[in-house]
C-alpha cells in the first residue's frame, strides 16, 4: 500500500472513445504528477500540479486533459487517442514540487489503444 | 541540466549472490539522490534516498547505496539477493532549485536459481 491509488488498473479503448484515469493520494501531499511509461523509453513527466494548480505541462498533446479538483485527487481525461499512446500511466505525489522531495507512486493504469 | 546514467540495461545474478547496480549523475551542486524499484505490474517504490550526511545510506528490503562525490556515483548494493528482488531499478537525481526529478532509464534485474 503506497498511499497512492490509481483506477482502473487496466483500460482498453478505441481511438474514438473518451475515458478518464483517476488517482487519489492519502498522504497529505500538496503536489501530484502524471507520468507516461512506455517500453524501452525513459519515464516521461506529463503534468505537475501544486496545490491544485497546474505548474507544468510537458508539451503533452491536447488529447490528454488533466484535472485536479483538490490536492488529493487527480484525473487524466482521454479522448481521440492514438495507438502510440498505449503505455503505463503512473500517478505520483510528493509533499512539494521541489525535486528534493521523494515522490510516491501508484501502481499505474495500463492503457491499450485499439 | 542534470542527468542520470544507468549503464547496465539488464543484469542477471544468481540467488544468494551479491548485487551492485550502477548509477552516475550529473548535477551542479549537492544532489538529492534516490533509488526506486518497480516490480512487474506495479508502480515505483522508493528504496532509499540520500540528502546529506553519512554517504552510506540504508534502505528497505536490505538494500544500501553509497554516495561518492568524486565519482559522481550512487551505486545500489545488496549482499545477498532473493528471487523476489527481480524487478526494474531506477536511480533519480533532484536538487534545491526548479529542476524536475530526473530518472535514469532503469536496470532490469533477473535472478536465476
Amino acid at each position: 500500500e503506497t498511499g497512492v491509488t490509481q483506477t482502473p488498473r487496466h483500460l482498453v479503448m478505441g481511438m474514438t472513445n473518451k475515458k478518464s484515469l483517476k488517482c487519489e493520494q492519502h498522504l497529505g501531499h500538496n503536489a501530484m504528477y502524471w507520468y507516461k511509461q512506455s517500453a524501452k523509453k525513459p519515464l516521461e513527466l506529463m503534468f505537475v500540479y501544486n496545490f491544485k494548480e497546474q505548474t507544468e505541462n510537458n508539451s503533452v498533446p491536447s488529447r490528454f486533459s488533466p484535472e485536479c479538483p483538490n490536492s488529493s485527487h487527480l484525473f487524466l481525461h482521454l479522448h481521440t487517442l492514438q495507438p502510440e499512446d498505449s503505455a503505463l500511466y503512473l500517478c505520483a505525489s510528493s509533499q512539494a514540487t521541489n525535486s528534493n522531495q521523494p515522490q510516491h507512486f501508484g501502481d499505474g493504469t495500463r492503457l491499450s489503444i485499439l | 541540466a542534470q542527468s542520470v546514467t544507468q549503464p547496465d540495461i539488464h543484469i542477471t545474478v544468481s540467488e544468494g549472490a551479491s548485487l551492485e547496480l550502477r548509477c552516475n549523475y550529473s548535477y551542479g551542486a549537492t544532489p538529492y539522490l534516490f533509488w526506486y524499484v518497480q516490480s512487474p505490474g506495479q508502480g515505483l517504490q522508493l528504496l532509499l534516498k540520500y540528502f546529506s550526511g553519512d554517504t552510506l545510506v540504508q534502505g528497505i528490503k536490505g538494500f544500501e547505496a553509497e554516495f561518492k562525490r568524486s565519482q559522481s556515483s550512487f551505486n545500489l548494493r545488496k549482499p545477498s539477493v532473493h528471487w523476489s528482488d527481480a524487478a526494474e531499478y531506477f536511480c533519480a537525481v533532484g536538487g534545491f532549485g526548479n529542476e524536475k526529478l530526473t530518472f535514469g532509464t532503469g536496470t532490469r534485474l533477473t535472478i536465476i536459481p
